[in-house]
């Protein structure tokens, strides 16, 4: 099974950094992904990350450390709109395709 | 290209009554994930189908069912309604041969039992 933490609420100014972190255990890493989910709506693809390192597209950043069971998601130049929640999902080795999700990071851009 | 679709959009039910969900998949897409999203908590995994086949199912009792048509358009079906099965239910779908298997989610079905 899998046990994925990651805050519950994190707060920010217009036009700041913020860095959201999600650790994780599991038996068979085989990649972590990162949603977003405004209220109301579906959640949409950020990014997926396998390897270790640092993935990189346009204000959003995914961060990688297997040894560490660790990830984090980095949001540069925060938008009004940036407000939602951010979930992170872990899959598993074993043939299943399916990931596990936390219970997501609600995040609140203040002007 | 159309995205994942839900319907209906609000469902509205009593206790003990059956409920029935539908999801349609973006064109092209085999398999089709099913979750339970209730206030507070996580996205709960509870089934994922593929060609027409049950591949997996999550942690939740059995009179949680569905199943997946020939066109890859899937039903949710709930039995027996309880309270705490009021939540959000997603529908999500992916190319079943895709490496990193991401996931197109639909906009949901809110469920609401009184």
């Amino acid at each position: 099974g899998q046990n994925i933490d990651q805050p519950t609420e994190m707060t920010a100014t217009e036009g700041a950094i913020v860095q959201i972190n999600c650790t994780y255990q599991t038996s068979g890493f085989n990649g972590l992904f990162w949603y977003q989910q405004h209220a109301g709506e579906a959640p949409t693809f950020l990014s997926y990350n396998v390897l270790d390192g640092l993935e990189e597209k346009g204000r959003f950043s995914s961060f990688l450390s297997r040894s560490k069971g660790y990830s984090y998601l980095l949001l540069k130049e925060l938008q009004m709109k940036d407000s939602a929640s951010y979930l992170c999902a872990v899959r598993e080795k074993g043939g299943s395709y399916i990931p596990t999700f936390g219970r997501g990071t609600s995040l609140i851009v203040h002007p | 290209e159309a995205g994942v679709t839900q319907s209906p959009t609000h469902l509205i039910k009593t206790r003990g009554q059956q409920a029935t969900l539908r999801c349609s998949p973006i064109s092209g897409h085999t398999s089709v994930y099913w979750y339970q999203q209730a206030l507070g908590l996580g996205l709960q995994f509870l089934l994922w189908y593929d060609e027409g086949e049950e591949r997996n199912r999550g942690n939740f009792p059995p009179r949680f069912s569905g199943r997946q048509f020939p066109n890859y358009s899937s039903e949710l079906n709930v039995n027996a309604l309880e309270l705490e099965d009021s939540a959000l239910y997603l529908c999500a779908s992916s190319k079943r041969t895709s490496g990193n298997n991401e996931q197109f989610f639909g906009p949901g079905t809110r469920l609401t039992v009184l």
